[in-house]
């Protein structure tokens, strides 16, 4: 039983379409991400939401809306997908937002944008 | 400007042997570091944490070493195996502010049997 699972594990789209990427963890965890591993291999951190409730915001254009539909999910839709989305998205969760927390990742959405 | 850098990109190391990963930071308020493993297609795994009240910690075959004053730590694999090919990421928080982890981006570790 997959601990965090995101779908889909690939996604090849045209820019401008619309897309999602939807999270589920099975961990009872209060906390989950929403991290971006570009083609230099940063993983950098987009969300984060403590019981549906947003709490990291990095500077990530608004056409990225996280949405949290109860603490078990955590969704990520993209609106107007440019060429410089490319890049792997990585779900995560943590029990809670306790300083040292280790984070249980998906295995990450491999996005095209072409 | 990137906090957290792993400045070797590759590492070869014997089967057996010891392999070294060093990470360096330079936000002197970070407090707690992960390491992590990656292998392709899947996601990051935790691997052993230290936090700054420590200088050392160690699980199994897997040691991790801090020093402050250099803002310094580094991973210890003893003995390497070729299962351990991978790749290895540092990760720091700090307990004040924003709680995030910064990724370092990445040694990759080639086992050589």
């Amino acid at each position: 039983d997959t601990a965090v699972s995101q779908t889909p594990k690939y996604l090849v789209t045209q820019m401008g379409n619309d897309k999602s990427i939807k999270c589920e963890q099975n961990l009872g965890h209060d906390t989950m991400y929403w991290y971006k591993q570009d083609s230099k291999k940063f993983l950098k951190i987009m969300f984060s939401y403590n019981n549906k409730e947003l709490i990291i915001n990095e500077t990530v254009p608004n056409r990225f809306s996280p949405k949290s539909p109860d603490k078990a999910h955590l969704n990520l839709h993209i609106n107007s997908l440019e060429l410089g989305d490319s890049a792997v998205y990585f779900c995560a969760s943590s029990q809670d937002m306790t300083p040292g927390q280790k984070l249980f990742f998906g295995s990450g959405t491999q996005l095209s944008v072409l | 400007d990137q906090q957290v850098k792993q400045n070797s990109p590759s590492l070869s190391v014997q089967e057996g042997r010891i392999s070294i990963l060093n990470c360096d930071y330079t936000n002197s308020m970070f407090d707690y570091f992960l390491w992590y493993k990656k292998y392709p297609a899947e996601g990051p795994t935790f691997l052993i944490s230290i936090s700054s009240i420590k200088d050392k910690n160690e699980d199994g075959r897997f040691t991790v070493f801090l020093n402050k004053s250099a803002k310094h730590l580094s991973l210890h694999i003893v003995p390497s195996q070729p299962g351990d090919s991978a790749v290895y990421f540092c990760a720091a928080s700090a307990t004040s502010g924003t709680y995030k982890y910064i990724f370092g981006t990445g040694t990759r570790l080639k086992v050589l049997a």
